[in-house]
């Protein structure tokens, strides 16, 4: 199985609005509604902001949000603060019934 | 306060074996799935397999299927992951994750601090 694919690298300034892409298949981000994000700051675990496509965790700032379009998930981070310098990753369950990460995608905060 | 606790880092040889535990304090244990996600040194997150006790099924990646079991005992409120004939590419940190008790297990909200298992000759 061949990780989700994500951008290896995005940036924006503070304030602005980005968003990380994941795609996959129809056998996983098109086929189910369990599509997961996680930031993980160095050394640190991976912490989850995003399950099941949309929703947000107790705690998780309403700054970050999760949508799907077809084979695609998205994660948007608006007001973008420094802390929020770190790797994002997705997943993915998949007909296989196993779980798929992307490769991950490094977010610079200018 | 949810936490899991992971043993201590290893250092194993090419083709030996390594068994990591992962035990939970706070909130139910059986209620809940535990899998196993690795990070080699500057890679991405890597899910190897979960369980979810009260259901009693485990499922593998194939690229682990046969190599990696995965166990709970639920009198510890503990999880273990045993890989096998290990080589240099199985040198990462090994995270165990909670998510839900409810098939798929699919998002993890909870996570050990992570072991390292570096494998040299």
């Amino acid at each position: 199985q061949s990780a989700l694919t994500q951008p290896a690298s995005v940036s924006g300034s503070p304030g602005q609005s980005i968003t990380i892409s994941c795609t996959g298949t129809s056998s996983d981000i098109g086929g189910y509604n369990y599509v997961s994000w996680y930031q993980q700051h160095p050394g640190k675990a991976p912490k989850v902001l995003i399950f099941e496509v949309s929703n947000r965790p107790s705690g998780i700032s309403n700054r970050f949000s999760g949508s799907r379009s077809g084979n695609t998930a998205s994660l948007t981070i608006s007001g973008l603060q420094a802390e929020d310098e770190a790797d994002y990753y997705c997943s993915s369950f998949t007909s296989s019934t196993t779980l798929l990460f992307g490769g991950g995608t490094k977010l610079t905060v200018l | 306060q949810v936490q899991l606790v992971q043993s201590g880092d290893e250092v194993k040889r090419p083709g030996s074996s390594v068994k990591v535990s992962c035990k939970a304090s706070g909130g139910t244990f059986s209620g809940y799935g535990i899998s196993w996600v690795r990070q080699a040194p500057g890679h991405g997150l890597e899910w190897m397999g979960g369980i979810i006790p009260v259901l009693g099924s485990a499922e593998f990646s194939p690229k682990f299927q046969g190599r990696v079991t995965i166990t709970t005992d639920k009198s510890t409120r503990t999880a273990f992951m045993d890989l096998r004939s290990l080589t240099s590419d199985d040198t990462a940190v090994y995270y165990c994750a909670r998510g839900p008790g409810t098939y798929p297990s699919n998002y993890f909200d909870y996570w050990g601090q992570g072991t390292l298992v570096t494998v040299a000759s």
